[in-house]
């Protein structure tokens, strides 16, 4: 079940643009994620929404901007980058909201470069 | 906090061999244990769960059990296949009941 789409696939971007990611589900789950993936690294938890209010924000700095407009949709919003800013991003749902056994659902993620 | 440690990799193993990752978890309370795996080019995918102490998490050939006396959660196959290749991630939840990750192990079967 992969249920989950994120666009898009790959970006470069210099330190100055201004760039969106996009992740979208269609499996009518009540919590999204952000995720950051490094090289090396464990995932970190960057933001959730559950039930489209955000309940977590893991300190990210603010040049990276959630937006939650519905249920479905999930938004991760780029402003004047750094270098270590490059990761492949990951966005997942799960069905029940934030609960100890769900299983979250995740996206193929967006490769982030920036020069 | 809650954490997990597993085993570094690569893992190397021929095709039919037995496979053991090997993750331990540090936790208060009762978290539930994931084995995800990401596949190239691909978002994570559940692979099997526990959410007490004692369960047995299985599928697709692989198995991982619950334990509490050693706080493990050891994901095992008894004969891997080349599609097997891909990186594994342990996590537990923490008392947010948010998930956290260990680093991965990539497993390579060559044929």
């Amino acid at each position: 079940e992969t249920g989950v789409t994120q666009t898009p696939r790959h970006l470069v971007m210099g330190m100055t643009n201004k760039k969106s990611l996009k992740c979208e589900q269609h499996l009518g789950h009540n919590a999204m994620y952000w995720y950051k993936q490094s090289a090396k690294k464990p995932l970190e938890l960057m933001f959730v929404y559950n039930f489209k209010e955000q309940t977590e924000n893991n300190s990210v700095p603010s040049r990276f901007s959630p937006e939650c407009p519905n249920s479905s949709h999930l938004f991760l919003h780029l402003h004047t980058l750094q270098p270590e800013d490059s990761a492949l991003y990951l966005c997942a749902s799960s069905p029940r909201g934030v609960d100890r056994q769900e299983t979250q659902y995740f996206g193929p993620g967006t490769r982030l470069l920036v020069l | 906090g809650n954490s997990v440690t597993q085993m570094e990799g690569p893992v190397t193993l021929s095709e039919e061999a037995f496979l053991t990752i090997n993750c331990t978890y540090t936790a208060t309370g009762y978290p539930s244990l994931f084995w995800y795996v990401q596949y190239p080019g691909e978002g994570l995918q559940l692979l099997l769960k526990a959410t007490k102490a004692d369960d047995k998490g299985s599928n697709k050939g692989f198995e991982a059990t619950y334990r509490k006396e050693t706080t493990s959660f050891h994901l095992e196959k008894g004969s891997v296949q080349v599609s097997d290749s891909a990186v594994y991630f342990c996590a537990t939840t923490d008392n947010t009941d948010k998930l956290i990750f260990g680093t991965g192990t990539r497993l390579q079967v060559f044929p």
